[in-house]
């Protein structure tokens, strides 16, 4: 069974689109992260929830909202997407939050090419 | 300025040698720092983390610390060409891991 599941795992869209990824995690964790990382292959912080309570927004702009409906999911809804939003974007979860000596469970990531 | 930094790399070393990565931090206050591997096309995995001065040993790799000096390390003994990866190191601080732009390895056979 997968740990960390996104779906999808690719998405090719327009400028000015909206689209959503959807995260879940099968481990029983409390805390789900939100990672993007750029062409440079650096990997960086957006949000972390913990129980569904939002913990850590990073400076992202607000066209980015997660929505955490339960402990096993965190959602990305992207509004009006731009160049600049292409990237691999990945989910991940622990038992614990960052800051403690948990590891973090990474999912596949998912893909965006914004044209 | 950056949190964490590393060598980008990329590090060639022959099979069976030693593969030495370095990674400095800014936040005196950091607790535990992570080794993660990624490799091309797929998500980060945990090597092994560290959170007291000093060295861990686990398989081939060894993680070290040294607190005042901001500085962890991760050596590979009997590098492996599976061991091509980049290597991004990680650090705790405010409910969040900050990662470093990663070292990039390659083994050749």
């Amino acid at each position: 069974d997968t740990a960390v599941s996104q779906t999808p795992k690719y998405l090719v869209t327009q400028m000015g689109n909206d689209k959503s990824i959807k995260c879940e995690q099968n481990l029983g964790h409390d805390t789900m992260y939100w990672y993007k990382q750029d062409s440079k292959k650096f990997l960086k912080i957006m949000f972390s929830y913990n129980n569904k309570e939002l913990i850590i927004n990073e400076t992202v702009p607000n066209r980015f909202s997660p929505k955490s409906p339960d402990k096993a999911h965190l959602n990305l809804h992207i509004n009006s997407l731009e160049l600049g939003d292409s990237a691999v974007y990945f989910c991940a979860s622990s038992s614990g939050l960052a800051g403690g000596n948990y590891e973090q469970y990474f999912g596949p990531g998912t893909r965006l090419t914004v044209t | 300025q950056k949190e964490v930094e590393q060598n980008s790399g990329p590090l060639s070393v022959p099979e069976g040698a030693i593969a030495s990565l370095n990674c400095t931090y800014s936040d005196r206050g950091s607790q535990s720092f992570f080794w993660y591997r990624q490799y091309s096309g797929k998500s980060p995995e945990l090597i092994m983390f560290i959170y007291s001065n000093g060295d861990k040993e686990d398989g081939r790799f060894t993680a070290q610390l040294n607190k005042a000096s901001q500085y962890v390390s991760l050596l590979i003994r009997d590098s492996q060409p599976s061991d091509s990866a980049t290597y991004l190191c990680a650090v705790t601080g405010d409910y969040k891991l900050s990662f470093g732009a990663g070292t990039t390895v390659t083994v050749r056979a």
